[in-house]
């Protein structure tokens, strides 16, 4: 059966620095990936998604950038934190290459930027 | 701007009644729907999906599609205190975009 991690769970970051966020899925080859941000009684915002190694879709402009260095590793990363990019972040997973498939989330970062 | 729409409630149902979640989209060519269960402090879990007009059952779950209205909704029946979350609806036009509603907190009340 398919398995995806992420870590770390939770985070406290101050303003200005790095950040990186790893998501890893198991028992599947070649899956769609997708980074969503979540803030406080809000919905998911897709920020990006990967059909493939090095293929990144970025859906929203802001200071996140994502990788796929590998087949089932999908990093998210920042070089300045914003307070703004405070949220649960969730990696998700789906079958195939082509889209409209369902879609399998990871337990999620909760980041706290202070 | 595509969207997703759900009413954010709180939804209130007793225990053993049936829960009515509704939920409708902006663009006639989705094709796919899905409905996520999230509970407090966790992530999104996958209860259903819906691909073609009418009826889908699993267990206690009834998802409903009416592309033509472009409403789907989902039947929770014998609510248990357990389903008390917040239910997200997802709608797929095919590509590799879901959308998400906003979500509708359900409270069963034991």
């Amino acid at each position: 059966s398919q398995t995806i991690h992420q870590w770390p769970a939770t985070l406290v970051q101050p303003v200005g620095s790095p950040l990186s966020l790893e998501c890893t899925v198991e028992g599947t080859s070649n899956p769609n990936l997708y980074w969503y941000r979540q803030a406080a009684g809000r919905g998911l915002q897709l920020l990006f998604y990967s059909v493939g190694i090095g293929q990144i879709s970025s859906e929203v402009p802001q200071n996140l950038s994502a990788s796929r260095p590998q087949d089932r590793q999908f990093i998210l990363s920042s070089k300045k934190l914003l307070l703004s990019d405070s949220g649960f972040y969730l990696c998700a997973w789906s079958e195939g290459t082509s889209g409209g498939r369902e879609q399998f989330f990871g337990p999620g970062t909760r980041l706290t930027v202070l | 701007q595509k969207e997703v729409e759900q009413n954010s409630g709180p939804l209130s149902v007793p225990e053993g009644a049936i829960a009515s979640l509704n939920c409708t989209y902006s663009d006639r060519g989705s094709q796919s729907f899905f409905w996520y269960r999230q509970y407090s402090g966790k992530s999104p879990e996958l209860i259903m999906s819906i691909y073609s007009n009418g009826d889908k059952e699993d267990g206690r779950f009834t998802a409903q599609l009416n592309k033509a209205s472009q409403y789907v909704s989902l039947l929770i029946r014998d609510s248990q205190p357990s389903d008390s979350a917040t239910y997200l609806c997802a709608v797929s036009t095919g590509g590799f975009k879901t959308i998400f509603g906003a979500g509708t907190r359900l409270f069963v009340k034991a």
